[in-house]
């Protein structure tokens, strides 16, 4: 049962060009998603989030964009850096529950110099 | 920037044994989780704690699972007897409060538990 699904395990993007991660979900219920970033060896980051009162969240050059419609969120990456090469999670929050995330099994991008 | 702080950074243990991972969630924060994740698969919630008891769980967490609040500072996930398909990374986050500008959770580095 895979409510928060992340359909493309890897992606590999030159420095300096986009980068876009898609999410897809199941569940209407959730009503707050975040994306984490996640290096060898260390505990999954907050990068950033979107509620589902909005359509998009920008943040330097972190975009996340939410299409609820189509329970689908994307985020993008502008320009993209080599720092940026990491597993990269999609998150929602289960409507009424105590805050718990649900991953997606996460994305590994690979920004070449 | 304060962090979550987890210890041992791996744990190896024999299938059976007991298995206690600890985690020093940060100071002013009020909810508190472990999650798991198995070589090549997902992050998976296992528990959440808040105001000493527990507030949700997976059908990950049974019986031979358990969460403690012992001090005002330490959060500990007990495993009483391990099997081998315990062995997982383990992660604890903490999150200070269920407001809207707090939503993100801060996650230690993790444990990896090895069970043989």
């Amino acid at each position: 049962d895979q409510q928060v699904k992340q359909n493309s395990p890897s992606l590999s993007v030159q420095e300096g060009r986009i980068s876009i991660l898609n999410c897809d979900y199941t569940n209407s219920m959730f009503d707050y998603f975040l994306w984490y970033k996640k290096y060898p060896a260390e505990g999954p980051t907050f990068l950033i989030s979107i509620s589902s009162i909005k359509d998009k969240n920008e943040d330097g050059r972190f975009t996340v964009f939410l299409n609820k419609s189509a329970k689908h969120l994307s985020l993008h990456i502008v320009p993209s850096q080599p720092g940026d090469s990491a597993v990269y999670f999609c998150a929602a929050r289960g409507g009424g529950s105590q805050g718990n995330l649900i991953f997606g099994k996460g994305t590994k991008l690979s920004v070449k110099p | 920037e304060p962090e979550v702080t987890q210890t041992p950074s791996h744990q190896v243990t024999q299938m059976g044994q007991e298995v206690i991972l600890r985690c020093v969630p940060i100071s002013n924060h009020l909810y508190f989780y472990w999650y798991r994740q198995i070589l090549g698969q997902k992050v998976e919630f296992l528990v959440s704690f808040y105001n000493n008891e527990i507030s949700e769980k997976s059908e990950i967490f049974d019986d031979q699972f358990s969460v403690e609040r012992p001090d005002g500072s330490n959060f500990t996930l007990k495993i009483r007897s391990t099997k081998l398909e315990d062995s997982a990374m383990y992660f604890c986050a903490s999150r200070r409060d269920r407001g809207p500008l707090e939503e993100k959770l801060f996650f230690g580095s993790g444990t990896q538990l090895s069970v043989l």
